[in-house]
């Protein structure tokens, strides 16, 4: 069972659509952060969200963390061919420290 | 700043083989990790170290070892490769100062490994 739940896995649409990924659990997470990662390469930091209900903007991407720290989305408005990507979700539990527990990702396509 | 930097890019092993994958970070970052990602699997955890001489298992360390002689290197060997340990090797390394710091990680861009 897989702690984070991530949905939709695959996404394909078409540049100047709007699209929501969604990151779910049954657990608390102190923090949670979102990552992107494209081909042949590591994932990169997005941002990091801390506090239940906290929304953070980076750009056209919106970034909300659940009231009660459960859940969080990620929000691409008007989405370019430059968001295409795996974005990953991640969170850290009081009881796990700095380890972070990774979703399977959403594998994002935008086509022009 | 390089960041983190792996080692190789790329490598095919046989069954049975040995070898150690390089890491190394010029962030004075305390904490590094091993990370190993598999299709539609997401990222799994395979050690973790705090700081210098102190390591601890993740989620799937079976196969696996690691050392943390200085801040900078951590290397992950594997003893005697088999198939299931095909997959992309992420290193990764983060600054945690007390209880609560939440800063990110930063990422290798990955060692993808086959064996056969």
């Amino acid at each position: 069972t897989q702690l984070l739940e991530q949905s939709p896995q695959f996404l394909s649409i078409q540049e100047g659509e709007n699209l929501t990924v969604y990151c779910n659990s049954s657990s608390v997470f102190s923090s949670l952060q979102w990552y992107r990662q494209e081909p042949g390469e590591g994932p990169v930091l997005l941002v990091t969200v801390v506090t239940g209900g906290e929304v953070k903007k980076l750009k056209r991407l919106t970034f909300q963390f659940g009231d009660a720290r459960k859940d969080s989305s990620l929000h691409i408005t008007a989405a370019q061919p430059g968001d295409t990507g795996l974005y990953l979700c991640a969170g850290a539990q009081e009881t796990s420290g700095s380890r972070l527990t990774f979703g399977e990702g959403t594998q994002l396509t935008v086509n022009p | 700043n390089a960041g983190v930097t792996q080692t190789p890019k790329f490598r095919i092993l046989k069954i049975g083989q040995s070898m150690t994958l390089q890491c190394t970070q010029d962030m004075n970052h305390n904490y590094m990790y091993w990370y190993r990602q598999d299709p539609g699997m997401g990222l799994k955890l395979i050690y973790y170290s705090v700081g210098a001489g102190i390591t601890d298992k993740g989620e799937v360390p079976n196969g696996y070892n690691v050392s943390r002689s200085t801040t900078e290197d951590f290397p992950l060997r594997l003893e005697l490769a088999a198939p299931s340990q095909t997959s992309v090797y992420f290193c990764a390394s983060s600054y945690h100062r007390g209880r609560g710091s939440n800063y990110g990680y930063t990422f290798g861009s990955g060692t993808r490994l086959t064996v056969v």
